[in-house]
């Protein structure tokens, strides 16, 4: 089955502490890409990439690092997260040809204290 | 002012009614995205536009090009359809950037 799964799905974690969120699909996709989505904001763009070892910010990367070693994993990486990053994290993927038809992942909602 | 905006932000309807959701943008595009996003939290692709009409089933999306304008419509909604609508656009700085709307919520009710 097509999908794109992140784990872990739900994390409540303390200031500070580094933390990683995984994405992995299985279709092979070229591009991926990680959203927040934030009440009253919407969906926002973090990073995202258009293939292995190529990445770039979109429009809210402060505080977070990927990186795209594999074809099928892009991670998430906050290093020292703070209670602004509490929100619920998209990963989606698509082949660059359609780049438009983007398959998500279930959301990881994330919580900092 | 956001850069895409979404009209309503609300919407409660009954079964079998028409249903038209707006989104205007402010900056030149390449194209502009409909999403879904389940009352469980996931999200889907439902069309891309760079001009004139799709149709999915009982989806239409409809876009403007000099308006900065487009719509979606469902016509004999059904409570199935209760969701958020998510309107996104790719702009000149390239088909891989999103932005997004704040999304519109449609209620149907039986």
């Amino acid at each position: 089955e097509a999908q794109v799964t992140q784990n872990p799905r739900y994390l409540i974690t303390v200031t500070g502490k580094k933390l990683t969120v995984t994405c992995s699909q299985n279709m092979n996709h070229e591009y991926m890409s990680w959203y927040r989505q934030d009440p009253g904001l919407g969906l926002r763009q973090i990073y995202y990439s258009m293939n292995v070892e190529v990445t770039d910010k979109g429009d809210v990367p402060e505080g977070y690092k990927v990186s795209r070693k594999e074809k099928r994993n892009f991670p998430l990486i906050l290093e020292s997260p703070s209670p602004n990053q509490t929100s619920l994290y998209f990963c989606a993927s698509s082949s660059t040809a359609l780049i438009w038809r983007q398959y998500f992942g279930p959301g990881t909602r994330l919580t900092v204290t | 002012k956001n850069e895409v905006e979404q009209s309503p932000q609300n919407l409660t309807a009954q079964e079998g009614e028409f249903i038209t959701i707006n989104c205007s943008y402010s900056v030149g595009i390449s194209a502009l995205h409909w999403l879904q996003q389940h009352p469980g939290g996931g999200i889907v692709s439902l069309f891309m536009l760079s001009s004139g009409k799709k149709k999915h089933g009982r989806l239409i999306a409809t876009i403007n090009i000099q308006e900065k304008h487009s719509s979606l419509h469902i016509t004999a909604s059904h409570p199935r359809d209760s969701a958020v609508y998510i309107c996104a656009v790719t702009g000149s700085r390239g088909a891989q950037k999103l932005v997004f709307g704040q999304g519109t919520r449609l209620t149907i009710n039986p």
